[in-house]
């Protein structure tokens, strides 16, 4: 699974607590990525991130916030959560020796309450 | 605004057929395109990655082109196996070379034994 580790897997959450979703990988590509899946929806870019501590808003960025303080480690933050957050989360990378594919991790699912 | 359409959005097919699935994209000036195959509650799993500079990619059974100029490209599967089963998505960046994707909502095949 190109060395990435989303974690937790799961998550129930009640609505109005925050939430924080980790993604790690071992693969040292320099971007990472949270997108999120929804039936009818497809997948929708969240965040980005292109260096540590560098980082930029995809489509539906709103109630999010994310960190990268290493390389390795890209952090999802949903401050307050909602049921509109209900999804399933996923990590993916790119950019291992110069190449634009992407790898994707497992997947969280997150339930809000 | 890059949008990707991905038809049909399912299939069913017997075992040992060949079949296509299409992907189109409306803006054209891209450098790459990504197939991905995703199996149910599983992350995606990256299949062949077309750059701009090929007119396709070939990986076992599948091939996949690229046409730039129409905003198509195809997935062929020859020999259709059970478990061939999934979800194919299809990817594109957002424009030109850029890092963020966008990504159609899918083709799911069933292949009946």
């Amino acid at each position: 699974d190109a060395g990435i580790t989303q974690s937790p897997r799961h998550k129930v959450t009640e609505t109005g607590t925050p939430v924080t979703l980790r993604c790690h990988q071992t693969e040292n590509h320099r971007y990472m990525y949270w997108y999120r899946q929804d039936p009818g929806h497809g997948l929708r870019l969240i965040h980005y991130s292109y260096g540590v501590k560098d980082t930029d808003k995809g489509e539906v960025s709103d109630g999010y916030s994310v960190s990268r303080s290493k390389t390795e480690d890209f952090l999802l933050t949903l401050e307050s959560a909602t049921s509109s957050q209900t999804s399933v989360y996923f990590c993916a990378i790119s950019g291992g020796t110069g190449s634009p594919e992407a790898f994707f991790g497992q997947g969280t699912r997150l339930t809000v309450v | 605004k890059q949008e990707v359409t991905q038809i049909p959005a399912a299939l069913s097919v017997p075992e040992g057929e060949n079949l296509v699935l299409n992907c189109s994209f409306t803006d054209s000036a891209i450098y790459n395109l990504q197939w991905f195959r995703q199996d149910p509650g599983k992350g995606l799993t990256s299949l062949l990655l077309i750059q701009s500079s090929q007119r396709e990619q070939t990986s076992g059974r599948l091939n996949a082109s690229l046409d730039k100029s129409s905003g198509r490209s195809t997935l062929y599967i020859a020999a259709s196996q059970p478990g061939d089963s999934a979800t194919y998505l299809c990817a594109v960046p957002d424009q030109g070379g850029s890092e963020k994707l966008v990504f159609g909502k899918g083709t799911k095949l069933t292949v009946n034994p």
